[in-house]
């Protein structure tokens, strides 16, 4: 079975500290990893996904295949990046839970002035 | 622009009663999902669906049903509310590229069950 887990429920730093949304997963194949967001008051939307390698809004992600996990850095936090972080495991293609992701039960970011 | 809404936005019930929430998309996807988003408890898989005439159960189905009677709509059910049912239920839907899955969410509806 699939699991996503994300140790912190509450992560606070002040503005301009460095943070790591920690994610860890376990997953027999070979899987996509995802971070999703939600901002006050907005839904949930897509931050970035393992395979695209990129950096979004300062935020990079490492899919650490030996340590099964895939946590969320910035090197300085911003006052406009507290909200709530979900970690995403979507499985490999084809099989029985093909399309079906497993979100984990969410950080919430609170960066401080 | 292609997008998923939910209606209503916020709806307060009594036990007992039956309710329905809408979920919409113009994504043209095929996968569509149900979540409830709890204090403590994240985003739970509530039911999904495959395509039109497939509906599946997931981890928190008891008292909620679905259909997908088009690509478009995927209604979420509670044949009977109940206050444990008090939650933000959250629709999406994912085009299952490859089996790569961007979800796409609505924005929510807040339900309370007095």
């Amino acid at each position: 079975a699939q699991r996503v887990t994300q140790p912190e429920k509450l992560l606070s730093v002040f503005k301009g500290a460095p943070v790591e949304l920690k994610c860890n997963y376990s997953y027999s194949g070979s899987p996509e990893l995802f971070w999703y967001v939600q901002y006050s008051r907005q839904r949930l939307q897509l931050l970035l996904r393992h395979i695209s390698r990129e950096s979004i809004k300062g935020f990079t992600a490492d899919l650490n295949k030996g340590e099964t996990s895939f946590h969320l850095k910035k090197p300085f936090a911003q006052e406009e990046d507290s909200a709530m972080y979900y970690c995403a495991l979507s499985p490999s293609q084809g099989g029985t839970n093909a399309g079906k992701s497993t979100f984990g039960d969410g950080t919430t970011l609170t960066v401080k002035p | 622009d292609a997008e998923i809404t939910q209606s209503p936005r916020h709806k307060i019930t009594e036990t007992g009663r039956q309710v329905t929430l809408a979920c919409h998309q113009t994504w043209n996807h095929n996968n569509m999902f149900w979540y409830r988003q709890d204090l403590g408890h994240g985003l739970r898989l509530i039911h999904y669906s495959y395509g039109v005439q497939d509906t599946n159960k997931g981890e928190v189905s008891d008292g909620y049903s679905v259909s997908r009677s088009n690509t478009e709509d995927l209604p979420l059910t509670l044949e009977s509310a109940a206050s444990s049912q008090t939650s933000v239920y959250f629709c999406a839907s994912s085009e299952s590229k490859g089996g790569r899955d961007i979800q796409y969410f609505g924005a929510g509806t807040r339900l309370s069950v007095l």
